[in-house]
């Protein structure tokens, strides 16, 4: 069965520094999102992506935050300027239609130190 | 702002004991998902609710959906210790065309053997 990869599964680095996750969504699929969970609790929505733009982003998602698709099969979701509180495990998700399951993939934990 | 809430957070049930969880949403939606996630993985597509009255089963899980009060509920039958994990609910909402699916707070189970 298709699957959403994300790479890395666990990312260090250091306050004010950049990273960028990558995600490798369902190739049929057309809506892409990122969510991100701090230490298991709520899964919060942080951002949709529909035919090679936004389509939604909530309060968490500010100048900080950016999102592309640099070529058919990548989806990445960059932090510029990384803080402490951004640890959190990140979610990339995709769908192939509105108003259906999202697949998730395995997360990249990003610890800012 | 969309809302979705579940109760209980915690839940700590004795093998073969029944029990249900709760999620309140807080718009209009006809639409909603559970997912399961076990510690430190992804969230795995349980049921899909399209519609009032819908009911799905799986197992000793079944879901359902009450859109008039904006309420669906899993209910767990003769629970086993395979079925500990948290569970989420979510809504999704579509403003012009584009989507955004709201997770609750989540209901962390644990079956006691």
């Amino acid at each position: 069965e298709p699957e959403v990869t994300q790479t890395p599964s666990h990312q260090v680095t250091q306050m004010g520094q950049e990273v960028i996750l990558r995600c490798v969504p369902i190739s049929n699929h057309l809506y892409f999102y990122w969510y991100r969970q701090i230490l298991g609790q709520k899964v919060e929505f942080l951002v949709s992506f529909y035919n090679n733009e936004i389509s939604e982003k909530s309060e968490i998602f500010d100048d900080q935050f950016s999102v592309e698709r640099p070529d058919g099969s990548n989806f990445t979701l960059k932090i510029r300027s990384t803080k402490l509180e951004d640890s959190a495990m990140y979610f990339c998700a995709s769908n192939r239609e509105g108003s259906s399951p999202l697949h998730f993939g395995n997360g990249t934990r990003l610890t800012v130190t | 702002e969309l809302k979705v809430e579940q109760n209980p957070l915690f839940l700590s049930m004795q093998e073969e004991k029944n029990y249900t969880i709760y999620c309140n949403y807080s718009t209009t939606s006809d639409r909603l998902y559970w997912y399961r996630q076990d510690p430190g993985k992804s969230l795995e597509s349980l049921f899909v609710l399209l519609s009032n009255g819908a009911v799905k089963q799986e197992g000793r899980l079944m879901a359902s959906l009450d859109t008039k009060a904006r309420l669906s509920t899993l209910h767990i039958t003769a629970a086993v210790h395979d079925l500990s994990a948290t569970y989420f609910c979510a809504v999704d909402t579509v403003t012009s065309g584009t989507y955004k699916y709201i997770f609750g707070t989540g209901t962390r189970l644990k079956v006691l053997a």
